[in-house]
């Protein structure tokens, strides 16, 4: 079964201070693609970065990094220079074939993610 | 441009009721993907449609369903609503029908309330 994990509920950072959220899955599809979401307490959820299972290098999207890291199963965001803006809830979210052949995206529980001034 | 647009944005219905939500995806987007979140089941996949055709679908019982229509717009019902549908729902489009490569652009969700 797919699955994707989060274990920190929340997470307190100082402003300007790098963090790193975790997230490990679980699919037996070798193809699958890899994404975090931010979702602030608008309810809109906002694309932040995505990794494709065979792409060899970790992406980058501004301030915001993706550790991959494929043999541990482990795909952790890692915002730099934090801002007040970036407290909000944040998914670690896997596309990828189920065993029954369909793709049915998968979504972790989230972090919350509080900066502190 | 515009982003994925969902109406109603609140909504509160009666037990046993029905409801259909809309979405419009961004102009260009063929793929519209439904999602309930809850705080005790977190974020999941109720379906996803593209170029009208149901392609993936999650485990929800029959009383949730959509459609997509030619303009890409889509609709999801839910008939005989319970206390338990009380949720936000969210819509999300996706430009291409790449199954894993593609990132999804969320609207602003409805927020149901059953009472």
């Amino acid at each position: 079964a797919q699955k994707i994990t989060q274990t920190q509920p929340g997470m307190f950072v100082q402003e300007k201070e790098a963090v790193t959220l975790d997230c490990t899955y679980d699919t037996s599809d070798p193809s699958y693609g890899l994404f975090w979401y931010k979702q602030p307490s608008s309810g809109e959820m906002i694309f932040l970065i995505y990794q494709g299972s065979y792409d060899q290098q970790n992406a980058t999207e501004g301030r915001y990094s993706l550790n991959f890291q494929k043999a541990r199963k482990s795909a952790n965001l890692v915002i730099s220079a934090s801002q007040l803006g970036d407290s909000a809830m944040y998914f670690c979210a896997m596309r990828a074939a189920s065993s029954g052949g369909s793709y049915i995206p998968t979504f972790g529980r989230g972090t919350s993610l509080i900066v502190h001034p | 441009k515009a982003g994925v647009t969902q109406t109603p944005r609140y909504l509160i219905k009666t037990r046993g009721q029905q409801v259909t939500l809309s979405c419009s995806p961004i102009s260009g987007h063929r793929s519209v993907s439904w999602y309930q979140q809850t705080p005790g089941q977190g974020l999941q996949f109720l379906f996803e449609y593209f170029s009208e055709t149901q392609r993936n679908k999650g485990n929800f019982p029959g009383r949730f369903s959509g459609r997509q229509f030619s303009n890409s717009r889509s609709e999801m019902n839910v008939s005989t609503l319970e206390l338990g549908d009380s949720a936000l729902y969210l819509c999300a489009s996706r430009k291409g029908g790449g199954y894993v490569n593609t990132e999804a652009f969320f609207g602003q969700g409805t927020r149901l309330t059953v009472v």
